[in-house]
């Protein structure tokens, strides 16, 4: 199975500030057709996953512009400019590539 | 509106089989633009992923589950299935279903889950 790693676990920040999360996976996630199969989920409290972002860098339907994926190969980052109140939660990288389709630790992002 | 809606047992008894269904609304479960999953998370825990079927009836699964797990489609209903046998209480979680997109091959839509627990 492809191991996903995720740093840190546990993330304060300060309203406004940025936020960056990083996700590394055991093998390169770049399929033949040139795409990174990374997705980033947020499970808010008491919620389901939901998607952020699929395909490493692409924004799922009304996500915030203030949500960023990058990365290539074995190393993903997800960056939100700037935090808000509402962004609170365990954020997981996912790969997608072959199954068993597996998930980071997750991370808990918190309000400081 | 897409909704998806899980239904089970609640609570199951050890070594029982366990029977999950989502029921799909706003789209249809044919649709060859995409696939249907299951999910769970255990009480404190990651998700992780169980099974996958596609439309043309193929089907991907959690290699940790062994042969215990069986997805299915019921068109008629528009829902699809999740079959566990011989549950132990390792397997007490919440259970989503989801739709996945094959274009962007992501999960784009979660249900709100079912509480499964294995408990004599």
């Amino acid at each position: 199975d492809i191991v996903m790693t995720q740093s840190p676990l546990s993330l304060p920040v300060t309203p406004g500030e940025p936020a960056s999360i990083s996700c590394r996976s055991s093998q390169s996630l770049l399929h033949s057709n040139g795409h990174n199969y990374v997705d980033w989920y947020l499970q808010k409290p008491g919620q389901s996953p939901h998607l952020l972002i699929y395909l490493t860098s692409n924004r799922a339907s009304g996500v915030p512009d203030r949500f960023s994926g990058s990365g290539s190969g074995t190393d993903f980052t997800l960056k939100i400019s700037r935090v808000e109140a509402e962004d609170v939660g365990v954020y997981y990288c996912m790969q997608g590539l072959q199954p068993p389709y597996t998930f980071g630790q997750g991370t808990r992002l918190e309000i400081k | 509106q897409l909704q998806l809606q899980e239904s089970g047992p609640g609570v199951v008894r050890p070594a029982e089989p366990l029977s999950l269904s989502c029921s799909v609304s706003g789209a249809s479960i044919s649709s060859s633009n995409y696939a249907w999953a299951w999910f769970r998370q255990p009480p404190g825990k990651g998700p992780e992923w169980v099974a996958t079927i596609y439309n043309s009836g193929r089907t991907n699964y959690n290699p940790s589950l062994n042969s215990r797990v069986t997805i299915s489609v019921d068109t008629s209903k528009n829902q699809f299935s999740l079959n566990l046998n011989s549950v132990t209480a390792a397997d007490t979680a919440i259970y989503y279903c989801a739709r996945r997109r094959l274009a962007g091959t992501c999960f784009d839509f979660w249900g709100q889950g079912a509480l499964v627990t294995v408990s004599p």
